[in-house]
């Protein structure tokens, strides 16, 4: 099983739907991110955590928004869905660095959204 | 803020040896990292360097230089399999530490 889940892997949906993707992990890590990956553009992080209390915002924020439900699971919601917001989204997760953790990502499968 | 920066595509040879460039500018750098990503797969850790020098780990080496802002990726032997994207990634030492990544650079291994 894998230690990052993302769900759904695959949506299609329309504009001006609200549309939620759930992140959940296994590895017991305190650092939860979500990225979204566009064609030539790389990741560009979106949202991350480092705690159930805490959340920042990252290079893409806007017209986004996040849940830390508990420390295993974080949820990134489109209020209202359109269709620049057309991607490909990525939940990972990271260690505390130290102790040999270099403190890498750990990344989900990936969720395929399509806005139309 | 932070700049990442690398080549967009590399094609090279089965069984040369290809180096990626990776140049950034940022605040409080604490740590670089690469990974690979296979198309419509998730990006796989690969190395992490934060002193100077060089890497090594089997047939994938990486090297950083801090005060140039400077880090490769050096593949050896290239494998059909080593055909991929190739992303670059920093982590920024602050209160509230993220890591950002480079567009990434798409490799193709020709036979």
């Amino acid at each position: 099983d894998a230690d990052v889940t993302q769900t759904p892997r695959n949506r299609i949906t329309k504009t001006g739907k609200r549309i939620m993707l759930e992140c959940s992990q296994t590895k017991g890590h305190d650092r939860m991110y979500w990225y979204r990956q566009d064609p030539g553009l790389g990741l560009r992080l979106i949202y991350y955590s480092f705690d159930v209390k805490d959340i920042n915002k990252g290079e893409i924020s806007d017209g986004y928004s996040v849940s830390r439900q508990a420390q295993a699971k974080f949820s990134l919601s489109l209020e209202s869905a359109i269709p620049n917001q057309t991607a490909l989204y990525f939940c990972a997760t990271s260690g505390l660095i130290g102790q040999g953790d270099t403190g890498e990502l750990f990344f989900g499968e990936g969720s395929r959204l399509t806005v139309l | 803020g932070q700049n990442i920066d690398q080549p967009t595509e590399m094609t090279a040879t089965e069984g040369a040896i290809v180096q990626i460039n990776c140049t950034y500018q940022t605040s409080g750098f604490n740590g670089l990292f690469w990974y690979q990503q296979h198309a419509g797969e998730a990006p796989t850790f690969l190395s992490y360097n934060v002193l100077d020098g060089l890497e090594e780990k089997g047939r994938f080496s990486s090297f950083l230089s801090r005060s140039k802002g400077y880090s490769y990726l050096l593949l050896k032997e290239l494998q059909m399999k080593d055909s991929a994207s190739y992303l670059c990634a920093v982590r920024r030492y602050s209160s509230a530490s993220k890591i950002i990544f480079g567009s990434g650079t798409r490799l193709s291994i020709r036979p």
